[in-house]
């Protein structure tokens, strides 16, 4: 079935440092990828999504590209703030099952 | 003017007993969902509702019994809570639409189980 696989966490940063957490995928269809983040305390909230092959996706200084050849959508920011810090998801939607299939999280850590 | 709301947003309760939470959309989505989170921040979706018909059922314990009354809700109800309960529980919606199907997210419910 499809699935989903990121980086494991935790990732600390130092404050404008660069940030890449990976995520690869399989699916036998054409799924859309997004990237959702989990503030402490709270549900989560999507950050950017692609629907389909060579679609950027961007939000807030994050970017994330649909790479049919390598299956991957890994999430990229120049800069990391400390208001970053939050665990982040990558996921992908199953048209054929209705299902989202979710990574694992990766936790980010940005120090001051 | 929340989007997507639960209640509660804390349950401590005893072992063996039956609790529901509620979930409520206004943004007039067709599609709504339960996922678990565990310790480890791992989610797993349990039920999903297309137009308050059951579309997703996971291997859940039957225990668990989703009930959605109407497009804009749907409840959990959990019989003869064990400890192995004891998670936070999301409610989302989202459209099924390829485009739209972005999914809305509730605060969470953390459910404790004693």
């Amino acid at each position: 079935g499809d699935s989903v696989t990121q980086m494991e966490g935790p990732v600390t940063l130092s404050e404008e440092a660069f940030l890449t957490i990976n995520c690869t995928y399989t699916a036998t269809g054409y799924p859309s990828l997004f990237w959702y983040v989990q503030y402490p305390g709270e549900g989560l909230q999507l950050l950017l999504k692609a629907t389909k092959a060579d679609d950027k996706g961007s939000n807030k200084g994050f970017e994330a590209t649909y790479r049919k050849e390598t299956t991957s959508f890994h999430l990229e920011k120049g800069s990391v703030q400390v208001s970053d810090s939050a665990v982040y998801f990558c996921a992908l939607s199953d048209q054929g099952t209705y299902k989202y299939i979710f990574g694992t999280g990766t936790r980010l850590k940005v120090l001051a | 003017d929340t989007a997507v709301s639960q209640t509660p947003k804390y349950l401590v309760t005893q072992m063996g007993n039956d609790k529901s939470i509620k979930c409520e959309q206004n943004l007039g989505h067709d599609t709504m969902y339960w996922y678990k989170q565990d310790s480890k921040k791992f989610l797993k979706i349990m039920f999903s509702y297309n137009n308050k018909e059951l579309i997703i059922n996971e291997t859940v314990p039957n225990r668990f019994s989703p009930k959605s009354p109407d497009k804009a809700h749907l409840n959990l109800h959990i019989n003869s809570l064990e400890l192995g309960d004891s998670a936070v529980y999301f409610c989302a919606s989202s459209h099924l639409d390829r485009e739209t199907d972005t999914q809305y997210f509730g605060p969470g419910t953390r459910l404790t189980v004693l």
